[in-house]
């Protein structure tokens, strides 16, 4: 089956600190994923922050980067110096690629509390 | 933008209880699916659709029935509710590549 691994279930970070939430992922199925973090704010649904759906290369959005590491199965979360609007839940997520007949269904990761306090 | 719409927000009921969660999505997606997020879980696939009239089933359906009665309405029915159904229900919505889904903002639902 599919897996996503987040270690961490909170991290809190001074802001203007720099960030790293891990994410690792396992499929037994899926011979290249696409990899996603989503981000929930208070009161509102997930939403996508980025995505990477080749190995190798990175994604960034908001300050936000995550490079996809198909060797070590990595798909980790930084960013340089976070702002207290960071504070949220993070969820590593991994799908299919657009084969056609996907499904769209994504395995995600338990998600990851960022409380970012001034 | 896109936007999925669930209703209510909030639902308390006891247990044995007949609950109807609603989805609406005005982003033409054929792709609309139901998780449930729990603490110490990710979001797991409770039902998924293709389209109206389509109904997939998704890693945790014990417990649970769905409807997608036309391109934009999902329903989730828990016919006979059970304190194991407390949960946050989250809807989400998909284009025809299905690589990126849209979430509602979620259904908080308390069985007593």
């Amino acid at each position: 089956g599919d897996s996503v691994t987040q270690t961490e279930g909170q991290v809190t970070v001074s802001e203007s600190k720099s960030l790293i939430i891990n994410c690792t992922y396992s499929t037994t199925s899926i011979a290249y994923p696409n990899l996603f973090w989503y981000v929930r704010y208070p009161g509102e649904g997930l939403q996508l922050l980025l995505k990477v759906i080749t190995a190798g290369q990175k994604g960034s959005s908001r300050g936000f980067e995550a490079t996809y590491n198909k060797e070590t199965t990595s798909f980790h979360l930084q960013k340089a110096s976070v702002q207290e609007s960071d504070s949220a839940v993070y969820y590593c997520a991994l799908g299919e690629a657009n084969t056609g007949a996907n499904t769209g269904k994504l395995t995600f990761g338990h998600g990851t509390i960022l409380r970012v306090h001034p | 933008e896109a936007a999925v719409t669930q209703s209510p927000r909030n639902k308390v009921t006891v247990t044995g209880g007949n609950v109807t969660l609603s989805c609406r999505q005005t982003n033409s997606h054929n792709y609309m699916y139901w998780y449930r997020q729990d603490t110490g879980h990710g979001l797991r696939l409770i039902h998924y659709s293709y389209g109206a009239g389509n109904l997939q089933i998704g890693d945790v359906p014990d417990g649970y029935k769905a409807t997608r009665t036309t391109q934009e309405d999902f329903f989730l029915l828990l016919e006979l509710a059970s304190p194991s159904q407390t949960s946050l229900y989250f809807c989400a919505s998909g284009d025809r590549c299905a690589e990126t889904l849209y979430f509602g903002s979620g259904t908080r639902l308390t069985v007593l």
